[in-house]
């Protein structure tokens, strides 16, 4: 199985700040990675899917970005409503694995 | 608007069986696979298992082969996970998902998951 790894595991910023999370897969996934926030209590919501596409109804200050091992979740102007955990998602390969997720605390 | 809903979670001892159970609206259940995803105390997200839209194939991850299996009843919109032979490890909270599918070249990506519901804790323990 394909292994996903988030950094950081947490990250702590102010309103209005730009946050990075980046994910690492053990081996090329092309682009068919997905980002999903979940705050807690909620159920998990996608932002992203093939790496940097917006999920409708997403903020625009959710970027997604990368090919092959390496890609970034950017937030651009942290909003009090972005704490949550954000977890990334491989699809290129069966069983789909996921990161073990990146706390966002403001 | 496209509503999930988990139940069934409980405490279980270890060997015990739970069935889940996932009520869905908003969507025609016929149209999508879906999945369950599971969350262990402070891990990530695990995908389980999932259930073609007609219920003619079913994939599980390897270490619940033969234990669990997933059904579906698109008439009444649900999905159900029978868990059988349930150890420790198995606690976690569960996740009912539905499946977006992307294709390469022909063929099928696994699934990653555009709607879920809150999840039901089942928790394995003597």
């Amino acid at each position: 199985d394909i292994q996903m790894t988030q950094s950081p595991s947490n990250v702590s910023a102010f309103g209005g700040d730009r946050v990075t999370i980046t994910c690492r897969a053990s081996q090329s996934i092309s682009r068919w990675l997905a980002w999903y926030q979940q705050k807690p209590g909620q159920a998990p919501k996608l932002l992203i899917y093939q790496a940097s596409r917006l999920e409708s109804g997403v903020p625009s200050r959710f970027s997604g970005s990368g090919s092959g091992t390496a890609f970034t979740l950017t937030i651009t102007g942290l909003q009090p409503d972005d704490l949550a955990t954000y977890s990334c998602q491989q699809y290129h390969s069966h069983p789909g694995t996921f990161g073990q997720g990146t706390k966002v605390e403001i | 608007e496209v509503q999930v809903v988990e139940s069934g979670g409980g405490l279980v001892q270890p060997g015990g069986s739970l069935r889940l159970s996932c009520t869905t609206s908003g969507f025609a259940l016929s149209n999508y696979r879906m999945s369950w995803v599971r969350q262990a105390p402070g891990k990530g997200l695990e995908w389980v298992a999932n259930i073609k839209e007609d219920g003619s194939e079913m994939n599980f991850v390897e270490s619940v082969k033969g234990r669990f299996t997933i059904s579906r009843d698109n008439a009444k919109s649900s999905l159900y996970l029978y868990m059988n032979i349930l150890r420790d490890e198995d606690t976690a909270v569960y996740f009912c998902a539905r499946d977006r599918v992307a294709y390469s070249s022909g063929y099928a990506k696994a699934p990653y998951f555009d709607n879920w519901g809150q999840g039901t804790l089942v928790t394995v323990s003597s």
